[in-house]
């Protein structure tokens, strides 16, 4: 049972333009959500976080929304840059030292 | 944010030998270590989650006796794949973790990753 899912495995968006890339989850008891950007053969980056008293935060060119009703986060980079063409993984946890739940990714590749 | 590495980066080894990557917080001391093992074009799967001089807890269906975990200090684990098969090839990552000095939650840093090719 996949608790958190990114049904776009793949996304490509012209360079200047925003990217949307969306995360849905099915456990109530999540409170805190994270995106993560991934190059090949390397470990996950830590891009941007929200906690589930807010349903937006914005860092830079990264924005991620939260709609805890439709249970639903988003992540949106504007404008998009080549150098942003990786995997973004959305994951989830809960308070206190519990392990990350990852969705399976969504490949972003910005076209110049 | 904090700096968490990995070592080796790669290894290649024959079938039936043993492989250790190591796993160190380089700036903070990491109360959690958690490892992960990515398939090609798939998520990353949670291996197991060890606590600094305790038992590593694993995932279901993630052989303890095949994947050693140790957790002997704040600043290391380490990851022994014992008698190590082809099917064990696999990016295997660790991520290091302490609770947040202004929440709660869990801040997670990731290590490079090591590519683990048993022929």
């Amino acid at each position: 049972d996949q608790q958190v899912k990114q049904n776009s495995p793949s996304l490509s968006v012209q360079e200047g333009r925003i990217s949307i890339l969306n995360c849905d989850y099915t456990n109530s008891m999540f409170d805190y959500f994270l995106w993560y950007k991934k190059y090949p053969a390397e470990g996950p980056t830590f891009l941007i976080s929200i906690s589930s008293i807010k349903d937006k935060n914005e860092d830079g060119r990264f924005t991620v929304f939260l709609n805890k009703s439709a249970k639903h986060l988003s992540l949106h980079i504007v404008p998009s840059q080549p150098g942003d063409s990786a995997v973004y993984f959305c994951a989830a946890s809960r308070a206190g030292n519990t392990p990350l739940v990852f969705g399976k990714g969504t490949r972003l590749s910005v076209i110049a | 944010g904090a700096v968490v590495s990995q070592h080796p980066s790669r290894v290649i080894c024959k079938s039936g030998t043993s492989v250790k990557i190591e796993c160190r917080s380089l700036d903070f001391q990491a109360t959690t270590m958690f490892w992960y093992r990515q398939f090609p074009k798939k998520s990353l799967m949670l291996m197991a989650t060890s606590n600094e001089g305790s038992k590593a807890t694993y995932e279901q269906g993630v052989e303890k006796d095949k994947f050693l975990i140790n957790h002997a200090s704040l600043t290391l684990s380490t990851l022994t794949v014992t008698s190590a098969h082809p099917e064990d090839s696999s990016f295997y990552i660790c991520s290091a973790s302490n609770l947040g000095t202004q929440s709660s939650y869990n801040e997670q840093f990731f290590g490079p990753g090591t590519r683990l090719t048993v022929l």
